[in-house]
């Protein structure tokens, strides 16, 4: 499958401050997608990052606190936008082609103090 | 929307023993079921897969089963090893979006 490489492997950010965390696929692909994970806890999805639009949400996240981009099919931002020590967590981009297997970046380790 | 529960959340077994995690869906549109293996610090990696039009797959030490009816699928794996210690994670994936939801995952002791 194909390889993401996502930056920065972690971070420790100042509260109020935004973050923005990259992921750079080495193909095309279909579909990508953001989720965070706290220590110890499953995968909670946070967008479908669309190719050319608006990024689609799940419910309880907001696009003023997680803007989203994906300019083509093989890049895709996600800003943790206003941090407080909440946002606190391991965020995780994952790529897919249509419904198949989700490969994902190392994951991004922020810590907001 | 897809909801995907996952038992047990902790597992402890001996060397060589049986393993086995069980999970439920809740949308019945859903007819794509990974399973991942994470490592401390380390990203989830696709272990085995399975689709609706079949109801069991083999990959060596490692099967899993699906009953649609029954909205559960399971991942069994036998003559378990201490490299097998990890978390374990069921997903379901929905047609149409193509989203993976995750169950809560297992984590998985392996006593030597």
């Amino acid at each position: 499958s194909a390889v993401i490489s996502q930056k920065p492997s972690r971070d420790i950010c100042q509260r109020g401050t935004s973050l923005t965390i990259q992921c750079q696929v080495d193909s095309q692909v279909t579909m990508m997608f953001w989720y965070r994970q706290q220590p110890g806890q499953s995968l909670t999805l946070i967008a479908t990052a669309n190719q050319g639009s608006e990024a689609t949400y799940e419910s309880g996240f907001v696009i003023d606190k997680f803007p989203i981009s994906r300019p083509n099919l093989t890049f895709s931002t996600l800003t943790v936008s206003n941090m407080s020590p909440e946002d606190s967590s391991i965020y995780l981009c994952s790529g897919q082609q249509g419904q198949a297997e989700a490969f994902f970046g190392q994951g991004t380790r922020l810590t907001v103090v | 929307g897809e909801n995907v529960e996952q038992h047990p959340s902790t597992l402890s077994v001996q060397e060589g023993d049986s393993a086995v995690i069980k999970c439920t869906y809740s949308d019945s549109a859903s007819n794509y079921f990974p399973w991942y293996k994470q490592e401390l610090g380390k990203r989830p990696q696709l272990i085995i897969d399975i689709r609706s039009n079949v109801g069991e797959k083999k990959d060596q030490r490692i099967a899993v089963t699906l009953n649609k009816t029954a909205k559960h699928f399971s991942l069994h794996i036998t003559e378990t090893q201490p490299e097998d210690s990890a978390v374990y994670f069921c997903a379901a994936s929905i047609t149409g979006g193509f989203k993976t939801i995750f169950g809560a995952g297992t984590r998985l002791f392996v006593k030597a």
